[in-house]
């Protein structure tokens, strides 16, 4: 199954600034998708991000807040921008791995700022 | 996808057998069911899924109802490593679609 490389594993920021997250799979996929996870709570996904054109974001979620890069096949970032406390939370991104493994997860990004 | 329900948390001793439920009353004949787990600060774990027929692999079997309505996730020899926040997840099969978390139960396997 994939293996994705997901980097920074945690960041303390000032809020006001900006955080960039990378996530990076071993193999060719067509989708990556992107989730928050708020403290104590599960997993909201943020957009999927298909190679070659506009990321999708959910509900809640907007491109100017959490702008999406996909330049490759293998390779995704998410910035959170313009951060406040409240972006405080873990980041994850997720592939699908095969018909036989479900989804592979990055190991998540814990951001916390202050 | 369908909506399921899980109880909130569970307890089970270490080398018992661990049966996590899943209700999913509203499944449809093409969804699966999947099951995942988060271990403390790590990214979700891929377990196991199924359509119709109970299936078994390395980590767990899964046991679903004729009628598909609900299922159960055994971990038949729980360990203290175990410990963690399970999800049940019910959707079609098809490629290019994220999951959907919804709380999940969280197991607590104990000396």
């Amino acid at each position: 199954s994939a293996v994705i490389s997901q980097k920074p594993s945690r960041d303390i920021c000032q809020r006001g600034t900006s955080l960039t997250i990378q996530c990076q799979v071993d193999s060719q996929v067509t989708m990556m998708f992107w989730y928050r996870q708020q403290p104590g709570q599960s997993l909201t996904l943020i957009a999927t991000a298909n190679q070659g054109s506009e990321a999708t974001y959910e509900s809640g979620f907007v491109i100017d807040k959490f702008p999406i890069s996909r330049p490759n096949l293998t390779f995704s970032t998410l910035t959170v921008s313009n951060m406040s406390p409240e972006d405080s939370s873990i980041y994850l991104c997720s592939v699908e791995a095969g018909a036989n493994y479900g989804y592979t997860f990055g190991s998540g990004t814990r951001l916390t700022v202050v | 996808d369908a909506k399921t329900t899980q109880p909130p948390s569970m307890d089970c001793a270490e080398g018992r057998a661990a049966n996590l439920p899943c209700n999913h009353s509203t499944i449809s004949g093409n969804e699966y069911v999947y099951w995942y787990r988060q271990i403390h600060s790590q990214g979700p774990q891929y377990i196991i899924h199924g359509l119709k027929n109970n299936e078994t692999n390395e980590m767990a079997s899964l046991i679903t109802t004729e009628d598909r309505k609900s299922s159960t996730l055994i971990l038949p020899h729980a360990t203290l490593r175990d410990t963690a926040v399970y999800y049940c997840i019910v959707r079609v099969a098809l490629s290019g679609y994220a999951l959907n978390f919804g709380k999940g139960t969280s197991l607590l396997v104990t000396p």
